[in-house]
């Protein structure tokens, strides 16, 4: 089965770093994924991983490591509109689909 | 990116009543779509795998005379919460995506189901 962990809330301060750490435990392993949700709103794909190491894309970076089960986000220059929660999330394939399972999110809020 | 469309995106309905929700591929043909299911504060919760011109495939313990769920195009998808109860108040929201997105799937706007 799949198990997915990552903290629940984080608290940063406008124009910091943060990073958002995802544990994962998967029977076979297709790539990791980052998505963004406002509240209310759907999730954004933010990151797909596939290969070991870090992968930049503008404010946003996610780093991952196949041996250790090991995943993060990084979101440098912190801004107010980046309040929201940050779902990793893992393809498993199951019955000829790929079907994604979600950790349960990081809230993380944003303070000036 | 890929664009989903998803309708309504707030509805209002009294118990007992039923409720479809409409998911629809923009930009692009989708055999196969998937619904979740999220709770305030919660992640997101697979629901079922909707597959054009067949059942859909439901996760255990989702109760599939409860969401009817009909893929009956390749750009559309529709789930329909029968005798809908409070406990049914929920987000739901639909995917797509696949091997030609990269593994990548794409998000309607979700519906926001209140059951009075």
């Amino acid at each position: 089965g799949q198990n997915i962990d990552q903290p629940t809330e984080m608290t940063a301060t406008e124009g910091a770093i943060v990073q958002i750490n995802c544990t994962y435990q998967t029977s076979g392993f297709n790539g990791l994924f980052w998505y963004q949700q406002h509240a209310g709103e759907a999730p954004t794909f933010l990151s797909y991983n596939v290969l070991d190491g870090l992968e930049e894309k503008g404010r946003f970076s996610s780093f991952l490591s196949r041996s250790k089960g090991y995943s993060y986000l990084l979101l440098k220059e912190l801004q107010m509109k980046d309040s929201a929660s940050y779902l990793c999330a893992v393809p498993m394939f199951s019955g000829g689909y790929n079907k994604l399972i979600f950790g349960a999110g990081t809230r993380l809020a944003v303070h000036p | 990116g890929a664009v989903v469309s998803q309708h309504p995106s707030w509805v209002i309905c009294k118990s007992g009543t039923s409720v479809k929700i409409e998911c629809r591929s923009l930009d692009f043909q989708a055999t196969t779509m998937f619904w979740y299911r999220q709770f305030p504060k919660q992640s997101l919760m697979l629901m079922a795998t909707s597959n054009e011109g067949s059942k859909a495939t439901y996760e255990q313990g989702v109760e599939k005379d409860k969401f009817l769920i009909n893929h009956a195009s390749l750009t559309l998808s529709t789930l329909t919460v029968t005798s809908a109860h409070p406990e049914d108040s929920s987000f739901y929201i639909c995917s797509a995506g696949g091997l030609w997105a990269k593994n990548i799937q794409y998000f309607g706007a979700g519906t926001r189901l209140s059951v009075l």
